[in-house]
């Protein structure tokens, strides 16, 4: 069993869709929560950080941590043609000079 | 901004070539990584340097080798190239633990 597992779609949504993303991990000790987008024949970007349980909110963008059900989950609202891309979720136990477990990604279509 | 700076975004290789991906960051960061990515498999670690002249092993090094002469640059080293190392390959680099990578563009290698 992979430590992270991410639904890979692909996933396709209407312009002005809620998206949501998620992955569930096993490991009790990762902290660290991270989602990442990357365009086509791009390298993946820092997209949303959070530290233990809880929410943040950025913009249109939401990630939530819930650590008691081991699942992390991303929702993009009102989403835009331009946030196709593939979502990948990664997470860390703050060991190891910060190396990050990534999910598979997830590959999301916006249509207009 | 930091930046990752991957040397090749392509590159084409003959079986048995030795190859050599260089990345160079530009903000002082201790720790270094190098991923490959393919389709249906997601980023997945190759090595790691947690400070110059340090390496660790990750989930995949066979075939692979590192160096980190000075702390801004991580070259990956393919020994022997081989017709299942075509890929892209990631670098990136974070400052310690708890925090995100910043990801070079990525070079996508292709052996032939």
């Amino acid at each position: 069993q992979k430590e992270v597992e991410q639904d890979p779609g692909p996933l396709s949504v209407p312009e002005g869709a809620i998206v949501s993303l998620n992955c569930t991990y096993s490991n009790s000790a990762f902290q660290y929560f991270m989602w990442y987008r990357q365009y086509s024949r791009k390298g993946p970007e820092l997209l949303m950080y959070t530290y233990s349980s809880g929410n943040k909110e950025d913009g249109r963008f939401t990630a939530q941590v819930d650590k008691s059900s081991k699942y992390i989950s991303l929702f993009i609202r009102d989403s835009q043609p331009s946030d196709s891309a593939t979502y990948l979720c990664a997470m860390s136990a703050g060991n190891q000079g910060g190396k990050l477990i990534f999910g598979q990604g997830t590959e999301l279509s916006v249509k207009p | 901004d930091v930046k990752v700076t991957q040397s090749s975004r392509y590159l084409v290789k003959r079986t048995g070539e030795k190859v050599f991906l260089e990345c160079v960051q530009d903000m002082d960061h201790e720790n270094m990584f190098w991923y490959r990515q393919d389709p249906g498999l997601g980023l997945r670690l190759i090595y790691f340097s947690y400070d110059v002249k340090m390496k660790e092993k990750g989930d995949i090094p066979e075939g692979y080798s590192v160096s980190r002469e000075k702390k801004e640059r991580f070259s990956l080293i393919l020994e022997s190239a081989s017709t299942n190392q075509t890929s892209m390959y990631l670098c990136a680099s974070t400052p310690g633990q708890g925090y995100g990578y910043t990801f070079g563009s990525g070079t996508r290698l292709t052996v032939v």
